[in-house]
């Protein structure tokens, strides 16, 4: 799997957008590009993902470039619970169907200030 | 939906001795994928199981091993614990092969004296 690239942290005041970026340059025609986070010594929780289109759910949104070699995470609305440590995660289909392993790196903490 | 669950959310156990812990997957999810996450190495992935069956593993001892039931239950063993063994033990489950989203459980804690 292609690796990625974050920022060791980040900040933003509550309320106000949190705009998480992600470098993948090595990423290949059939990798996804996922969104996971970490509330402190909780199990991570799924956000998000793309191909090559921006996504939108009731968490966040997705934003990759058309060179899809980087992509940001959209918090429009930042509370003191978003809170966690954020993982991008690049993921292709593995071998013999398998279901393609998560390769966590070490993620972007963010920290919501009141 | 209930989400994924595991048992026991803490242990304890001594240099030497062997655990089993326990993974629940969500209803109608048939792959369930087990990881270690540890302060230095992070989240690794240990394997995956899919229709009973080891569908990929990750770089680990022989020591960490795993089955999975035909109502897709999942159990990992570690034998002859060491004191690096101490780490959260995650279950992530998935309704089929493939790049299906994978949900994870609350993890178990497992403290190696």
């Amino acid at each position: 799997d292609a690796k990625t690239t974050q920022p060791p942290s980040m900040d933003c005041a509550e309320g106000r957008a949190a705009n998480l970026p992600c470098n993948h340059s090595t990423i290949s025609g059939n990798e996804y590009v996922y969104w996971y986070r970490q509330i402190h010594s909780q199990g991570p929780q799924y956000i998000i993902h793309g191909l090559k289109n921006n996504e939108t759910n009731e968490m966040a949104s997705l934003i990759i470039t058309e060179d899809r070699k980087s992509s940001t995470l959209i918090l429009p609305h930042a509370t003191l619970r978003d809170t966690a440590v954020y993982y991008c995660i690049v993921r292709a289909l593995a071998r013999g169907g398998a279901n393609s392993k998560l390769t966590f790196g070490k993620g972007i903490t963010l920290s919501v200030r009141p | 939906k209930a989400g994924v669950t595991q048992t026991p959310r803490y242990l304890i156990k001594t240099r030497g001795q062997q655990v089993t812990l326990s993974c629940s997957p969500i209803s109608g999810h048939r792959s369930v994928s087990w990881y270690q996450q540890t302060p230095g190495q992070g989240l690794q992935f240990l394997f995956e199981y899919f229709s009973e069956t080891q569908r990929n593993k990750g770089n680990f001892p022989g020591r960490f091993s795993g089955r999975q039931f035909s109502n897709s239950r999942s159990e990992m063993n570690v034998s002859t614990l060491e004191l690096g063994d101490s780490a959260l033990y995650l279950c992530a489950s998935s309704s089929d092969r493939g790049l299906e989203t994978q949900y994870f459980g609350p993890g178990t804690r497992l403290l190696v004296l």
